[in-house]
């Protein structure tokens, strides 16, 4: 079983789209994040929730909007998106504890 | 100056060879010190992490880190062609609910 789940893998789309990337755990843990890793390989935080709840929110547009239906899931929303939005999306959960990061979302906006 | 800094390389090696990675970090508060392996088109997967300043043994790796100096290593025994990924370093001040300050990692080409 796979412990940190996203969907979709890839996402191609065109710019001033609205789309969303999913991810669940089952690992149990209570917290959760969504890092951003650009062109050049850097992993940057954009936000993490801990029990549903936003506790880190980085200087992220607004565009870019999490959900946290459960501790188990946290949704990235992106409204309006742009060609500088092209980037692997990766989610990942602690609890507290060292972090477990999902295979990724390859986004790709033409 | 970046708060966590690597060399991104790539470093390329022979097969069997002793790889040394290493990162330096400016923020004095860090205590724990994670090492992550990332494959092409895969996620970070945590590899090793000590507390502290000192030494951690896990196989082939080993993880060291200075604090005084504020430097990190992480050496790979009789390297193997699979241990070619991106290495990357992420010091946290705890392993709470901080989301981690990551280096920019150290691409390794083992060659068989």
């Amino acid at each position: 079983d796979t412990a940190v789940s996203q969907t979709p893998k890839y996402l191609v789309t065109q710019m001033g789209n609205d789309k969303s990337i999913k991810c669940e755990q089952n690992l149990g843990h209570d917290t959760m994040y969504w890092y951003k890793q650009d062109s050049k390989k850097f992993l940057k935080i954009m936000f993490s929730y801990n029990n549903k709840e936003l506790i880190i929110n980085e200087t992220v547009p607004n565009r870019f909007s999490p959900k946290s239906p459960d501790k188990a899931h946290l949704n990235l929303h992106i409204n309006s998106l742009e060609l500088g939005d092209s980037a692997v999306y990766f989610c990942a959960s602690s609890s507290p504890g060292l972090q477990y990061f999902g295979a990724g979302t390859r986004l790709s906006v033409l | 100056q970046k708060e966590v800094e690597q060399d991104p390389g790539p470093l390329s090696v022979p097969e069997g060879a002793i790889v040394s990675l290493n990162c330096t970090y400016s923020n004095s508060a860090f205590q724990y010190f994670m090492w992550y392996r990332q494959y092409s088109r895969k996620g970070p997967e945590l590899l090793m992490y000590t507390y502290s300043s000192g030494n951690k043994e896990d196989g082939r790796f080993t993880a060291q880190v200075d604090k005084s100096s504020k430097y990190i290593s992480l050496f790979i025994r009789d390297s193997q062609p699979s241990d070619s990924a991106t290495y990357l370093c992420a010091p946290a001040g705890d392993t709470g609910r901080r989301a981690l300050t990551f280096g920019s990692g150290t691409r390794l080409q083992v060659q068989p």
